[in-house]
């Protein structure tokens, strides 16, 4: 599985949009890559996935580099409730995810 | 609420002490996974099931835990003879199979179990 890398920690002030980087540079052809968030003390929520183009939901926005070598999520309007640890995942079968540290997203008023 | 359930929420036990966790998955969902979370660390995953099929187990199941899902539904994790390293948050998560390169998880919100 490729190995994913993110910075441990960033602020954002409220209203502004959170981008959140991954590097991801040995992913190969078929491996999807997938964004995740943990809120303290629950469970892990799935936000976005995507493998070649970006992709775009209610939640945000994934951007993967033409390479595919790495990919930013954007939270467009970053707001209180978006405090959390960001996972970014590459995955390209159907066992479980390897999650690493991920990346702690702190809100500001 | 169709999501993923599990129970309890929370065990606390003694050392030496079997405990068993339940996972209810999104009902039409034919995989489940166990993953294990300590604190500050990212999930790790521990088993998955395909149907009632346990496929894959990482080296991280010693053999005192054990996981059974016996009817391709809810699923049991029984750890046997707590020790105090396995205090931790216990994940379930869900998946309807897509193929082979999609595969959206959906995740409980866990079982802290502490022992004592």
């Amino acid at each position: 599985d490729a190995k994913t890398t993110q910075p441990t920690s960033m602020d954002c002030a409220e209203g502004r949009a959170a981008n959140l980087p991954c590097n991801h540079s040995t992913i190969s052809g078929n491996e999807y890559v997938y964004w995740y968030r943990q809120i303290h003390s629950q469970g892990p929520q799935y936000i976005i996935h995507g493998l070649k183009n970006n992709e775009t939901n209610e939640m945000a926005s994934l951007i993967i580099t033409e390479d595919r070598k790495s990919s930013t999520l954007i939270l467009p309007h970053a707001t209180l409730r978006d405090t959390a640890v960001y996972y970014c995942i590459v995955r390209a079968t159907q066992v479980g995810y390897i999650f690493g540290t991920g990346t702690r997203l702190k809100v500001l008023a | 609420d169709t999501g993923v359930s599990q129970d309890p929420r929370h065990k606390i036990t003694k050392r030496g002490q079997n405990v068993t966790f339940r996972c209810d998955p999104i009902s039409e969902h034919n995989r489940l996974y166990w993953y294990r979370q300590t604190l500050g660390q990212g999930p790790e995953f521990l088993t998955y099931f395909q149907n009632e099929a346990q496929l894959e187990k990482s080296r991280l199941l010693s053999d005192r835990f054990s996981a059974e899902r016996p009817k391709g539904s809810f699923s049991t994790l029984e750890i046997q003879r707590t020790e105090q390293g396995d205090s931790a948050m216990y994940l379930c998560a869900s998946s309807l199979a897509r193929g082979i390169f999609y595969n959206e998880q959906f995740f409980g919100p866990g079982t802290r179990l502490t022992v004592l």
